[in-house]
């Protein structure tokens, strides 16, 4: 069975913290680490695409980091601010086809 | 708006009785993804085309569960005989080829099996 755990499940912080969750996947067979992004009512917005041991992406505020060898990827925020509230989803890519996501972090930014 | 679309949005039908999601992917994308989100779980995957081709389903998709893509553009879900179990968020994705190519979803059909 392929697990994909996130951490923490929820997180709240006040705005301008600097925050950062976990996933952990099989180190086998890797393929591809995907981060997304998903605001209420509206799509998952794909934020990295990871293939690489020791990747590092940043988008604005937003970093993250893979570890292929002992299968876990951090995303980092840096000053969080209240439009970042959302759920954080990683997707474990094993081959060609289908993604395995964990069941997310959902982060709420205080004003 | 050339992102993946869905239709409908929202779905509230009563059990037993037969219901049919559609998603438009991007329009340059040879694949396309079906998943599907219950309360408090990430995404599962159900199951993927490239063109017309359904090449991979999963466990999940039960032999009431349909999926299409028969000009390997939109596709198609449909479940037969729905059961309340079936109430979840439906998700299409599209993608090209490649481990480094974004799936990209769209907004999804929530699903309410009374």
């Amino acid at each position: 069975i392929l697990n994909v755990e996130q951490s923490p499940q929820s997180l709240h912080v006040q705005e301008g913290d600097s925050t950062n969750f976990t996933c952990s996947f099989p180190s086998s067979n890797f393929y591809a680490l995907h981060w997304y992004r998903w605001e209420t009512a509206k799509s998952p917005e794909a934020l990295f695409v990871m293939t690489l041991n020791g990747d590092e992406k940043k988008k604005g505020r937003i970093s993250a980091t893979l570890n292929t060898k002992e299968g876990y990827s951090y995303l980092y925020i840096k000053g969080s601010q209240p439009e970042d509230s959302a759920t954080y989803l990683c997707a474990f890519h094993r081959s060609q086809g289908n993604l395995i996501f964990g069941k997310g972090t959902k982060l709420s930014v205080k004003p | 708006d050339t992102g993946v679309s869905q239709d409908p949005r929202h779905k509230i039908t009563k059990r037993g009785q037969n219901v049919t999601f559609r998603c438009d992917p991007i329009s340059e994308h040879n694949r396309l993804y079906w998943y599907r989100q219950t309360l408090g779980q990430g995404p599962e995957f159900l199951t993927y085309f490239q063109n017309e081709a359904q090449l991979e389903k999963s466990r999940l998709l039960s032999d009431r569960f349909s999926a299409e893509r028969p000009k390997g553009s939109f596709s198609t879900l449909e479940i037969q005989r729905t059961e309340q179990g079936d109430s979840a968020m439906y998700l299409c994705a599209s993608s090209s080829w490649g481990a480094e190519n974004e799936q990209f979803f769209g907004p999804g059909t929530r699903l309410t099996v009374l």
